[in-house]
Formats: C-alpha cells, sequence, structure tokens
C-alpha cells in the first residue's frame, strides 16, 4: 500500500539557519503531496502542497518540489525563525485509488533556537 | 470561529467507561474522519465518513465506533475506554475528489486520558 516515510526528529537549528525535513513515499497512483504543520496545543494546518510531478508548493519561505523520479518531497525553508518550532508532517492523498484517504509520515518536531 | 469544532478539548476518565468525542463542521464538506496521534507514529486514520449513509473503518477501528449524525457532524465513540487508548484525537474534513486535492482541515484536537 502506499506509504511516506520522514526523516526522524528532533530537528535542533539555530534561528537563521536553512532546514530540510526529508520525505519520500511509495504510491501505486498519482498522489498529491502535502505538508502539515502542528504548532504546539494546535490541530494541524496545510502548510503547502502540490498536485503533479515537478509542481512546487511554497508558503510562509517554506518549498517543497514534488520529485516523481525519486519519489520525494522535502521540505526546504532558506532561515528559520522560532517560530517555526513545530512537527511537520509529510502526507499523501491519492483521490482515485486511495479513496481521499490521506496518509501521514511519522512526524519531524523541529526546534529553533533564538 | 473554528470551521471544525471538537469537543471536549481535554477528558479524563477511567478505565470501562464510555466516551463520546464529537466533531462539528461549518465547511460544508461530506467527507469526514477521525484520527488518532500518538507521538512518534504520525497519525491514524480511525474511521472516515464520506457521506451521511457511508461510514468506512480505517487502520484502527477495533475499540471505537463512530455516528454520522448530519452532514456536520460525526461523533467517535470509545464504547469501553482502555488504556492504550489515550491519545491525542483529530477530527477532519476534505473536499470531494474533483472538487479539491483532498487536503483536510483539522479541529484542534481532543486530549483523552484513560486511567
Amino acid at each position: 500500500g502506499d506509504s511516506v516515510t520522514q526523516m526522524e526528529g528532533p530537528v535542533t537549528l539555530s534561528e537563521e539557519a536553512f532546514l530540510t525535513i526529508n520525505c519520500t513515499y511509495t504510491a501505486t497512483g498519482y498522489p498529491s503531496l502535502f505538508w502539515y504543520v502542528q504548532y504546539p496545543g494546535e490541530g494541524l494546518q496545510l502548510l503547502l502542497k502540490a498536485t503533479k510531478a515537478d509542481d512546487k508548493g511554497s508558503n510562509k519561505g517554506f518549498e517543497a518540489t514534488y520529485r516523481k523520479e525519486t519519489t520525494s518531497f522535502h521540505l526546504e525553508k532558506g532561515s528559520v525563525q522560532v517560530s517555526d518550532s513545530a512537527v511537520y508532517f509529510c502526507a499523501l492523498s491519492d483521490p482515485y485509488t486511495g479513496g481521499f484517504k490521506t496518509i501521514f509520515g511519522a512526524g519531524t518536531r523541529l526546534f529553533v533556537k533564538a | 470561529d473554528a470551521d471544525v469544532t471538537q469537543t471536549p478539548r481535554n477528558r479524563i476518565t477511567k478505565t470501562g467507561k464510555r466516551i463520546m468525542l464529537e466533531c462539528s463542521q461549518t465547511k460544508g464538506h461530506d467527507r469526514m474522519y477521525w484520527y488518532r496521534q500518538d507521538p512518534g507514529l504520525g497519525l491514524q486514520l480511525i474511521y472516515y465518513s464520506f457521506d451521511v449513509k457511508d461510514i468506512n473503518k480505517g487502520e484502527i477501528s477495533d475499540g471505537y465506533s463512530v455516528s454520522r449524525q448530519a452532514q456536520a457532524k460525526f461523533s467517535l465513540s470509545l464504547e469501553s475506554a482502555i488504556p492504550n487508548q489515550t491519545a491525542l484525537y483529530f477530527c477532519a474534513t476534505s473536499q470531494n475528489p474533483g472538487s479539491g486535492t483532498g487536503e483536510l482541515f483539522f479541529g484542534e484536537g481532543s486530549r483523552l486520558t484513560v486511567l
């Protein structure tokens, strides 16, 4: 079945450092890919998404490119802030073969120090 | 007001008690989901409903049941709670295929502790 694997955390960075969180997936169809973010004490919210190969999703300085050839969707940010401290989830959803059931990675906790 | 509202936000109960978690949404979505979050395990799907008459089991439905009372309401019940059901529970909604990309809209979560 479909699956998502993301790098284990926690990841600890200093403010203004470069962030990469790796995510790879396996899927039988043509899924959409997502990054969700969970701030402390809150529910998950969509950070960015990409719906087809080579699409780049971006939001709040974060970017991720849908790479079909490497089945990856790595999250990057050039300069993190303390306010970026959160848990980040990579996910996929295939509306036609997966019935829109979203598959999540285990999550990566990010700590950003001032 | 939040588009997806969960009640209660926090609940402590004892083993063997019946618990209901409620979810209501104002997004007008047909599809609703219940997920469970445990540290290091991401989110696991408990049940999902594609419309009022359609309810499906997810990955970890044992020990849980659901009720879709209306398009906007989807409740999760633990008939006899046990300690390993201690977790954070999320309700979510999504649009139908063809109307969206599968993005999920989450409630703020219900933290359940079973003693």
